[in-house]
């Protein structure tokens, strides 16, 4: 598609449980983003790929957090245990170069609620 | 649902009055900044950038202004219409090293 494509939209886990969130990127961009927003906060940084190398990963909050983009395009963010503190919409950005500052174009997110 | 701007600060303006939503950035090194719009249930949505060495820039409907030295930036909607009511985030590039948002503010528009 033209844009980028995020799945699942909704996501319910219990407390505990491992979840794996997809990203497709919109294609030919290098660089690869992941963002979490919390209720009524703004996004904030988790992790950067540029093509399957991953460059900065200092905003994932824990090391229950892991994300990979094997092959340079789709990105998973998974979350082990999860715990009530993980729910936010986990936001996928991508953009065409892989250096500089440039625009992001987000996804519509996944939406995580943990119970 | 998503509630994006649940407790956000809040501009209030009647349908065809011009808008202005503020934002402060922390970090004197930034080198590009970029407003996005989100509505509920969306992801951030681009609207305009501009770079360090500008201090105003247009589009349709939209200007943003930068003042390097006070570390502010305002974003100007003009007759502002009901389909602009959405979450407005300023972000900035730092070090050309990772994109960081602000809080944002949510614009409701009236009738």
């Amino acid at each position: 598609g033209a844009g980028v494509s995020q799945s699942p939209r909704y996501k319910v886990a219990k407390r505990g449980q491992d979840v794996a969130l997809r990203c497709d990127p919109i294609s030919g961009h290098v660089s690869l983003f992941w963002y979490q927003q919390a209720l009524g906060q703004g996004p904030e940084f988790l992790t950067y790929f540029q093509n399957e190398a991953q460059l900065d990963k200092s905003g994932l909050p824990s090391d229950r957090f892991f994300a990979e983009r094997p092959e340079g395009s789709v990105s998973t963010l998974k979350i082990q245990r999860t715990q009530q503190e993980d729910s936010a919409v986990y936001l996928c950005a991508s953009s065409l170069y892989g250096t500089g500052a440039n625009v992001l174009t987000f996804g519509a997110g996944s939406r995580l609620t943990v119970l | 649902g998503e509630s994006v701007g649940l407790h956000l600060p809040t501009l209030s303006v009647q349908e065809g009055d011009n808008s202005i939503i503020n934002c402060a950035y922390s970090n004197s090194a930034s080198d590009y900044f970029i407003w996005y719009k989100q509505e509920s249930g969306k992801g951030p949505q681009f609207i305009i950038d501009i770079r360090s060495n500008m201090d105003k820039r247009q589009g349709q409907r939209v200007t943003v202004l930068l003042n390097k030295t006070v570390k502010h930036l305002s974003l100007q909607i003009a007759a502002t219409q009901p389909g602009d009511s959405a979450v407005y985030f300023c972000a900035e590039w730092r070090l050309s090293d990772k994109l960081i948002f602000g809080t944002g503010t949510r614009l409701q528009v009236f009738p």
